[in-house]
């Protein structure tokens, strides 16, 4: 079955550090691809989406997502991290033409002073 | 400008009672789909109607249905809750092709006793 797969369930990082969260997709054919975001008690907010074709997708809150078909990979970059990111991140994958939605696990970031 | 709403917000129920939980969109999306949340799972998709007037079964269908009730409108229905039903409940809409990104309510807290 197609899977997508987020390396790490929790990540920490200092204020003003890089941040990295890994996002996989199990199959040869690429999907739509997606990024989420969740801050507390609320729901999901999308931050990017991969469009056909590029290789860097950039998003909002200075957020980046590198997509590299070899490496069935889309992870998500920010090259500054902010105490404001602190949030959990969802990957999600759609191999239909209905946009059915499959999600990671998820990543809870946070972010310390 | 509403996008997604869920109501209600938070609900506890006791085991064997039913509920339902409603969602309207009002972006005159032709997709709507339910998904719960539970710790370290991510999103897991419960139906999810392609148009209005059709509805299909997603990966954890058991125990829940649904009513496309219009364009804007599609409930939820746990007819006998259970305590595995315990979970954070969302909505979410979209155009329906698939590199169109959903857009999520904020959300149902559900605690079934």
């Amino acid at each position: 079955a197609q899977s997508v797969t987020q390396l790490g369930s929790h990540v920490s990082v200092s204020e003003g550090a890089l941040v990295l969260l890994r996002c996989n997709y199990s199959s040869s054919v690429p999907p739509y691809l997606f990024w989420y975001v969740q801050y507390p008690n609320q729901g999901l907010q999308l931050l990017l989406k991969y469009t056909t074709g590029a290789t860097l997708v950039k998003g909002i809150n200075g957020f980046e997502a590198e997509f590299k078909k070899s490496e069935t990979s889309f992870h998500l970059t920010k090259p500054s991290a902010h105490m404001s990111d602190a949030a959990e991140y969802f990957c999600a994958a759609s191999w239909t033409s209905g946009s059915r939605l499959t999600f990671g696990e998820g990543t809870q970031l946070t972010v310390n002073p | 400008n509403a996008g997604v709403t869920q109501t209600p917000k938070f609900q506890v129920l006791k085991t064997g009672q039913s509920m339902t939980l409603q969602c309207a969109q009002d972006m005159n999306h032709n997709s709507m789909y339910w998904y719960r949340q539970d710790p370290g799972m991510g999103l897991r998709l419960i139906y999810y109607s392609a148009s209005e007037g059709t509805t299909d079964k997603g990966e954890v269908p058991n125990g829940y249905n649904v009513s496309r009730l219009n364009k804007r409108e599609f409930s939820l229905r746990l007819e006998s809750a259970a305590p595995s039903q315990t979970s954070v409940y969302f909505c979410a809409s979209s155009p329906g092709s698939g590199n169109q990104p959903q857009h999520f309510g904020d959300g149902t807290r559900l605690s079934i006793l």
